[in-house]
């Protein structure tokens, strides 16, 4: 499995746009790059998920350079409620090999 | 639909008690994860099912730890006996893999047990 690397934790001020990058060197051919999001006593949740260049949802865009060895989750304009724990993995979860939580980037968004 | 479910929410218990969690995954979904969560060690894959067999126990702690999953609906996580060190939040997730090929990365978490154990 890729191993994975992202900073422990971030700070921002509401309105601003957030971006967490997470390293991958060694990624396979066949991995897919996803985002979970948890909340405080919650459960972690899927946000994205992209194999190249760039994806966009409701909740985030997750760019992807040529060479795929890392990653950039953008929160757009955050507010209180995108503070969390923002997990990155890297992996192609086809009934064996389950993806990998790591640590995670914990996000403070300041008012 | 619901989500995953999970029982109970909370769980005090003392040492050298039994103690089962409990989760029913989302219908239709054919794989199931226990993950154990703590400030510590962050977020662990304890084991997984496939269509309810079992794929990987390598992350279950030690042999007071067993998981079951008698059917598609429903699955146990139970300790005996359990030990301090075992407080955490011990999460159920599902996710639907495509049978013929293909991958699936989304996991569908429930909303945890908190289990303290004295």
């Amino acid at each position: 499995l890729a191993k994975t690397t992202q900073p422990i934790s971030m700070d921002s001020y509401e309105g601003q746009e957030v971006n967490i990058t997470c390293s991958h060197n060694n990624i396979a051919t066949n991995d897919y790059i996803t985002w979970y999001q948890q909340f405080p006593s919650q459960g972690p949740r899927f946000i994205i998920q992209g194999y190249k260049t760039k994806v966009t949802n409701e909740v985030a865009s997750l760019f992807i350079p040529a060479d795929r060895k890392s990653s950039t989750l953008s929160l757009p304009r955050v507010s209180l409620s995108d503070t969390a724990v923002y997990y990155c993995l890297v992996g192609a979860y086809s009934g064996n090999t389950p993806l990998v939580f790591g640590k995670g980037t914990r996000l403070s968004v300041i008012a | 639909d619901a989500g995953v479910i999970q029982s109970p929410r909370h769980e005090v218990t003392e040492m050298g008690q039994e103690v089962t969690l409990r989760c029913k995954p989302i219908s239709g979904h054919n794989s199931l994860f226990w993950y154990r969560q703590t400030m510590m060690r962050g977020l662990e894959l304890l084991i997984y099912f496939n269509n309810n067999v079992p794929i990987d126990d390598s992350g279950m702690p030690e042999d007071r730890f067993s998981a079951k999953m008698p059917n598609a609906s429903f699955s146990t996580l139970k300790i005996q006996p359990s030990e301090p060190r075992d407080s955490a939040v011990y999460f159920c997730a599902s996710s639907p893999v495509p049978t013929s090929g293909g991958l699936n990365n989304e996991q569908f978490f429930g909303p945890g047990t908190r289990l303290t154990v004295l």
